[in-house]
């Protein structure tokens, strides 16, 4: 069964420092998304991208993140300076259509966590 | 802009048992509603899903949810539960705003306990 594949499981990483997280859509997927999920925390929504630019992006992606697609089968997450409290479970979901009628499928999330 | 609200944050159900999961939510006009669910370690799967039609709507492993609208409730009900069910349970409403990708909004989950 295709499933969204995400790397690395785990990250640990120095406040200040870029971390990217990795991503492999389901292969004819055409809608990409990130969430993420501070311990405890309810799962929210960063932003979702497709025809290789960001459809909606929600409050918490700001300056400090950006998402690309470089090739034909990955999609990345880009921290440029990691704070603490941007630690947390990241997850990427991809859809075969737009929108909410297309059901998201997740990858199994990574976690990162900033010292 | 919608929320979700899930006010179980733990519930304990006894193997067998029936079940039934609380959400509700605000949204302006007819909300797009799912339900997932997390196993330790995994991602985020789909279990059901309502668009419109039906308010009863049946999903994957036993699982079935009923959209009241009077109500702002979306709650999933088991009839008899399954050790393997122990998860975290995530409430999501979607708004569709007819083109583009969109994004869910969840809650903030209910972590489910089986007992034997």
């Amino acid at each position: 069964e295709p499933e969204v594949t995400q790397t690395p499981s785990h990250q640990v990483t120095q406040m200040g420092q870029e971390v990217i997280l990795r991503c492999v859509p389901i292969s004819n997927h055409l809608y990409f998304y990130w969430y993420r999920q501070i311990l405890g925390q309810k799962v929210e929504f960063l932003v979702s991208f497709y025809n290789n630019e960001i459809s909606e992006k929600s409050e918490i992606f700001d300056d400090q993140f950006s998402v690309e697609r470089p090739d034909g089968s990955n999609f990345t997450l880009k921290i440029r300076s990691t704070k603490l409290e941007d630690s947390a479970m990241y997850f990427c979901a991809s859809s075969g259509l737009a929108g909410v009628t297309g059901e998201l499928f997740f990858g199994e999330g990574s976690r990162l966590t900033v010292l | 802009a919608q929320s979700v609200t899930q006010p179980d944050i733990h519930i304990t159900v006894s193997e067998g048992a029936s079940l039934e999961l609380r959400c509700n939510y605000s949204y302006g006009a007819t909300p797009y509603l799912f339900w997932y669910v997390q196993s330790p370690g995994q991602g985020l799967q789909l279990l059901l899903k309502y668009f419109s039609g039906d308010t009863l709507v049946q999903g994957i492993k036993g699982f079935e949810a009923e959209f009241k609208r009077s109500q702002s409730s979306f709650n999933l009900r088991k009839p008899s539960v399954h050790w393997s069910d122990a998860a975290e349970y995530f409430c999501a409403v979607g708004a569709y705003s007819g083109g583009g990708a969109d994004g869910l909004t969840f809650g903030k989950g209910t972590h489910l306990i089986i007992q034997p």
